[in-house]
């Protein structure tokens, strides 16, 4: 099956730093990669949808300038988080679905966990 | 706008029993496919199976069986002969391809506890 990695699994960060997770699709080429974050015991948001070569189109209430997106090829999505808060500790998944086919699969990264202190 | 539904916060099943896990969606598009994810503590998205809107038959994937009602807009995951390693967080979600570029929309979730 299609494999996707998420680096790094856990971060820990002092507030005012920013951090950067790298989405990866190991076996297969993403035409697209999907952000999503998760607070304890809620539901996954989506936070954006990135497209290989083009700006990422962000869900409504994101903040673009402190989410940053970069799609630079086909295997590779990373999420910059700017000037990190605490407010902004929370559990980071990536998803990525490859064809330009109505293919509705999508495969999830482990998730990446962080910590602002 | 599409939006899915999932009204049981956390259900309990003895070991062994079938459960059912109930979903609701909302959706003008006629193009869509449902989802089921269970999310274990450690926090991956594991994916159990799918259902496409035009699809006449119901899902089944080994234990897990998606009970699918188009006038009813429900897409419920029914898990038969349950086992301890099946609590966990379950999500319903619903992905429109056409004019949403697929991406996921999702439920609530459940969180199902499993009695020995």
């Amino acid at each position: 099956g299609a494999v996707v990695s998420q680096h790094p699994s856990w971060v820990i960060c002092k507030s005012g730093t920013s951090v950067k997770i790298e989405c990866r699709s190991l076996d297969f080429q993403a035409t697209t990669m999907f952000w999503y974050r998760q607070f304890p015991k809620q539901s996954l948001m989506l936070m954006a949808t990135s497209n290989e070569g083009s700006k990422a189109t962000y869900e409504q209430g994101v903040e673009k300038d402190k989410f940053l997106i970069n799609h630079a090829s086909l295997t590779l999505s990373t999420l910059t988080v700017t000037s990190a808060h605490p407010e902004d500790s929370s559990f980071y998944i990536c998803s990525a679905r490859f064809g330009t086919t109505s293919s509705y699969e999508q495969y999830f990264g482990p998730g990446t966990r962080l910590t602002v202190t | 706008a599409q939006k899915i539904t999932q009204t049981q916060p956390g259900m309990f099943v003895q070991e062994k029993e079938a459960v059912t896990l109930d979903c609701t969606y909302d959706t003008s598009d006629q193009s869509y496919g449902l989802f089921w994810y269970k999310q274990p503590s450690s926090g991956e998205m594991i994916f159990l199976i799918y259902q496409g809107s035009y699809d006449e038959q119901n899902a089944t994937e080994g234990r897990y069986s998606l009970n699918f009602q188009k006038a009813r807009k429900s897409a419920n995951l029914v898990i038969s002969a349950s086992q301890l390693g099946d609590s966990a967080m379950y999500f319903c979600a619903m992905s429109i391809y056409y004019n949403q570029g697929g991406k996921l929309i999702f439920g609530q979730g459940t969180e199902l506890s499993v009695k020995p």
